[in-house]
C-alpha cells in the first residue's frame, strides 16, 4: 500500500514568488496535516483537514498560507508570496478516523524542503 | 517555556551501550505521550507511546512520570541502525494534533 506522498521534494524559489506543494495522504485517510519544521526548531503544526473541511488551522503562519482538500482527496498547501522566513520542511501526514487522537500515529511523507531566496 | 522540552544531544555512543534521553512537557493536562524517531531526511516515524506504567518493545523501554512531567526512553545495546533523531511527542488540542520536541539526535558509532 501506498504511503503518505509530498510533491515536490525540494523546492527553490525567490522572495516573493509563489510556491504550491502536494499532498496524497494513504487512501481511505480521512484526516490530513500539514506541519512545518523550520531549520533548528521543532516540528510544528500548521492544520488538520477531517475529508474536505479544515478542522483547525490554528497553526498557519498568515493569511499568505493557503491550503485546501477539494474532494476530500489530495491537498494543496500554497505560499504567496513567500518570504525568507517560510524556508524549511513541510510535512504532512494522515490517519484513519481520530487515530492520532487515540493512538499517537500519523503517518507521515518525507517531506517537501522549501527554500526561498 | 516550550511545551516540549529534549535533551539537545547529540548522543554519541559506541555499539551496545545504554542510553537514556529525557523529555519534559509543559501542559499538565497532557494525557497521551509518545515517541517518534526521525532518520536523516526521512519522515517522522511513530516508535512507541509511552504509558504510566512504563512499557518495554524489545530494547526500549519509555517512563513517564506525570508528577514531573517527565517522559524519558532507554535503548538498551545499542545498534548502528539505532542512529536516528528521537522526538518526544505531547497529543494537543482538541483534535489529536501532536506537539513535537526539538529531537535528540543519536548517533551509535562501531
Amino acid at each position: 500500500e501506498a504511503g503518505v506522498t509530498q510533491f515536490p521534494s525540494h523546492s527553490v524559489i525567490e522572495k516573493g514568488q509563489t510556491v504550491t506543494l502536494r499532498c496524497d495522504p494513504i487512501s481511505g485517510h480521512d484526516n490530513l496535516y500539514w506541519y512545518r519544521r523550520v531549520m533548528g526548531k521543532e516540528i510544528k503544526f500548521l492544520l488538520h483537514f477531517v475529508k474536505e473541511s479544515k478542522q483547525d488551522e490554528s497553526g498557519m503562519p498568515n493569511n499568505r498560507f493557503l491550503a485546501e482538500r477539494t474532494g476530500g482527496t489530495y491537498s494543496t498547501l500554497k505560499v504567496q508570496p513567500a518570504e525568507l522566513e517560510d524556508s524549511g520542511v513541510y510535512f504532512c501526514a494522515s490517519s484513519q478516523e481520530q487515530g492520532a487522537a487515540i493512538t499517537g500515529e500519523l503517518f507521515f511523507g518525507e517531506g517537501s524542503r522549501l527554500t526561498v531566496l | 517555556r516550550k511545551e516540549v522540552e529534549q535533551d539537545p544531544g547529540p548522543f554519541n555512543v559506541p555499539e551496545g551501550a545504554t542510553v537514556a534521553f529525557n523529555c519534559t512537557y509543559s501542559n499538565s493536562a497532557s494525557q497521551s505521550f509518545f515517541w517518534y524517531r526521525q532518520d536523516c531526511r526521512k519522515e517522522p516515524k511513530l516508535l512507541m507511546s509511552v504509558y504510566s506504567s512504563g512499557n518495554e518493545d524489545g530494547r526500549f523501554t519509555a517512563q513517564l512520570n506525570r508528577a514531573s512531567q517527565y517522559i524519558s526512553l532507554l535503548i538498551r545495546d545499542s545498534k548502528l541502525s539505532d542512529s536516528a533523531t528521537y522526538l518526544c511527542v505531547v497529543i494537543g488540542g482538541s483534535q489529536g494534533n501532536l506537539i513535537f520536541g526539538k529531537g535528540t539526535k543519536l548517533s551509535v558509532k562501531p
